[in-house]
């Protein structure tokens, strides 16, 4: 147990439904990071929030849409997903977002499959 | 740019050692993370290191020298349960950023 938990662990939906991915921490953290990681890629940073502002958005399709209603939940809604979305979403939280050592604690994930 | 290089697979036995090479050209470099992952699981802490040199922890140690842009995760004694990917991470001032993992299997 990292203190990062993610629900669901498992998704399956088609191009046309919108579903939502829930992550929260328990750590006391300040910062909140959504991370994408497909089979044999590197982990790419997709949204980071700092109490409770965004502070990063790499570039990534409006297809997802982070919300961070506090510091220790994190939300990405999901709508007319694409195949290639199907991956492995993980959740992480820091202290806080910059400065260095920000140790990340990570969530177990949600395995999303596209069909 | 910045880029982190690793290999992809590596395979050794029960009881032997082995080495897990990272190689990163990133600006704004803080320090070097090591992350295990363990299939279906949550990455988890390894190691950071900032000053050159080697650190030790157990059976896990790790190097860094930031003039070669070089880090090493050295796992000792090895076990069955240290099958796992093991993720290098370089600590920029306001992100991680990933290789993509080296994934390592333990043999009898």
């Amino acid at each position: 147990e990292t203190g990062v938990t993610q629900t669901p662990r498992h998704l399956v939906m088609g191009m046309t439904n919108k579903k939502s991915l829930k992550c929260e921490q328990h750590l006391g953290h300040n910062a909140m990071y959504w991370y994408k990681q497909s089979a044999k890629k590197p982990l790419e940073l997709m949204f980071v929030y700092n109490f409770k502002e965004q502070t990063e958005n790499n570039s990534v399709p409006s297809r997802f849409s982070p919300e961070c209603p506090n510091s220790s939940h994190l939300f990405l809604h999901l709508h007319t997903l694409q195949p290639e979305d199907s991956a492995l979403y993980l959740c992480a939280s820091s202290q806080t977002a910059g400065g260095s050592y920000n140790e990340q604690f990570f969530g177990p994930g949600t395995r999303l499959t596209v069909l | 740019g910045q880029n982190i290089d690793q290999p992809t697979e590596m395979t050794a036995t029960e009881g032997a050692i082995v080495q897990i090479n990272c190689t990163y050209q990133t600006s704004g470099f803080n320090g070097l993370f090591w992350y295990q992952q363990h299939a279906g699981e949550a990455p988890t802490f390894l190691s950071y290191n900032v000053l050159d040199g080697l650190e030790e922890k157990g059976r896990f140690s790790s190097f860094l020298s930031r003039s070669k842009g070089y880090s090493y995760l050295l796992l000792k004694e090895l076990q069955m349960k240290d099958s796992a990917s093991y993720l290098c991470a370089s600590d920029n001032t306001d992100k991680l950023i990933f290789g993509t993992g080296t994934r390592l299997q333990v043999f009898p």
